[in-house]
């Protein structure tokens, strides 16, 4: 699987958007980018996932380039409680095969959300 | 449904203690991941199975470690003697499919003292 590249680290004022980057240049055709999120002490979240088109759902925004080699996860109006670590992580896949491949956490982003 | 349910949400023993974790997936998924959080190396993808099949166990650490899953709604990992370095909190994934999204535990909090 691709590898990603995300900043250790980020702040954002609240009721702002929390734009966050990620790099994911050796990404090949059949591998999709998913975000998922740690709130402290609890287990990962997911946010969102896409393969080449920009994504949107009730938590976020994902924003992926042309070339596929970056994305953007957007949190339009950040609260307090987005406050976490977040994780782009590149994931092989086609669609309800019925089986999973490997899904491997980085470093990820530190996000907090200040007043 | 539930949500991917671990157990116990914490756990101490002794060095050289056998430790247990379970874990029963979401109904109906057929993937299911174990990984291991430390602070000094993160989440650490530790083994997954796809239909109660290991696919990669790469991510055991050693022969202490082994996982099981004899059927679709159950998985142990088993740690057999523990160790301090073993403490960390482990948490249990599963996912219908490829394509889909994981769902992840609460976690079980392990101290071997």
């Amino acid at each position: 699987d691709a590898k990603t590249t995300q900043p250790t680290s980020m702040d954002c004022a609240e009721g702002r958007a929390a734009n966050l980057p990620c790099n994911h240049s050796t990404i090949s055709g059949n591998e999709y980018v998913y975000w998922y999120r740690q709130i402290h002490s609890q287990g990962p979240q997911y946010i969102i996932h896409g393969l080449k088109n920009n994504e949107t759902n009730e938590m976020a925004s994902l924003i992926i380039t042309e070339d596929r080699k970056s994305s953007t996860l957007i949190l339009p109006h950040a609260t307090l409680r987005d406050t976490a670590v977040y994780y782009c992580i590149v994931k092989r896949g086609r669609r309800n095969t019925g089986t999973a491949s490997k899904l491997t956490f980085g470093t990820g982003t530190r996000l907090q959300v200040t007043l | 449904d539930a949500g991917v349910i671990q157990s116990p949400r914490h756990e101490v023993t002794e060095m050289g203690q056998e430790v247990t974790l379970r874990c029963k997936p979401i109904s109906g998924h057929n993937s299911l991941f174990w990984y291991r959080q430390t602070m000094m190396r993160g989440l650490e993808l530790l083994i997954y199975f796809n239909n109660n099949v290991p696919i990669d166990d790469s991510g055991m650490p050693e022969d202490r470690f082994s996982a099981k899953m004899p059927n679709a709604s159950f998985s142990t990992l088993k740690i057999q003697p523990s160790e301090p370095r073993d403490s960390a909190v482990y948490f249990c994934a599963s996912e219908r499919g490829q394509g889909t999204e994981a769902f992840f535990g609460q976690g079980t909090r392990l101290t071997v003292v």
